[in-house]
């Protein structure tokens, strides 16, 4: 099945410097790529997602790369704020046997943030 | 307003027992989803439903066992508790139209089994 991995466990970055977080996956027939926020003590937050079907999206301060030859993806986060301290997950939704999309998402172990001020 | 609840927030169990952890989503979606989050792993994929009906189970063990009374209910049975099945239980939902969307995450409930 579909391993994610985030190569990074920690990041620690200054404000208003960028932050980068890089993940790979295995399996060529994931084509979308979520990233989740969490704060300590609290769920996961949406913060934006890639499909297979373009290798860039951006909103705001994030953007998604996706290199699918690589099998890797990265969020990169520019002018970083204090708010953005939390650990970051990525993963992969990855079709059924049978073709279709549970929407199963693997994820991975997860990025520590840390912006100091 | 909340739109995932998960009941209760925090639960206090004896190895052996037997539990219903609760999830109702108000956010109008038609699947749902369990995961689970323990020290040992990273966030690990349970079950999915969609439309009442169970698309994925990569839960190895029948002691977990999701009910769906209600299209926007999913909730998760676990009998005979371990130990190693301490962990923040997610419930999320997303609208499914065919294809991948966002899923949205509940508050989590946090399992100790004693």
């Amino acid at each position: 099945g579909e391993k994610v991995e985030q190569h990074q466990s920690t990041l620690s970055v200054r404000e208003g410097d960028s932050a980068v977080i890089n993940c790979t996956y295995t399996d060529t027939a994931s084509s979308y790529f979520p990233w989740y926020k969490q704060e300590a003590g609290k769920s996961l937050h949406f913060v934006i997602d890639i499909r297979s079907n373009v290798d860039r999206k951006q909103s705001q301060r994030l953007t998604v790369l996706l290199d699918k030859k690589a099998k890797r993806f990265s969020l990169h986060i520019t002018a970083t704020q204090p708010e953005d301290s939390a650990i970051y997950f990525c993963a992969a939704s990855t079709p059924m046997n049978t073709g279709g999309l549970s929407g199963k998402l693997t994820f991975g172990e997860g990025t520590q943030v840390t912006v100091i001020s | 307003d909340p739109k995932i609840i998960q009941k209760p927030k925090y639960l206090v169990a004896v190895t052996g027992s037997e539990k219903i952890l609760i999830c109702e989503q108000y956010l109008g979606h038609n699947a749902m989803y369990w995961y689970r989050q323990s020290a040992k792993k990273p966030l690990e994929f349970m079950f999915s439903y969609s439309y009442q009906k169970l698309m994925d189970n990569q839960t190895a063990s029948s002691r977990f066992q999701p009910q769906s009374s209600k299209k926007n209910h999913l909730d998760l049975q676990i009998t005979a508790l371990k130990p190693d099945d301490s962990a923040t239980y997610f419930c999320a939902s997303r609208q499914d139209r065919g294809g991948d969307a966002e899923q949205f995450f509940g508050p989590g409930t946090r399992l100790t089994v004693l």
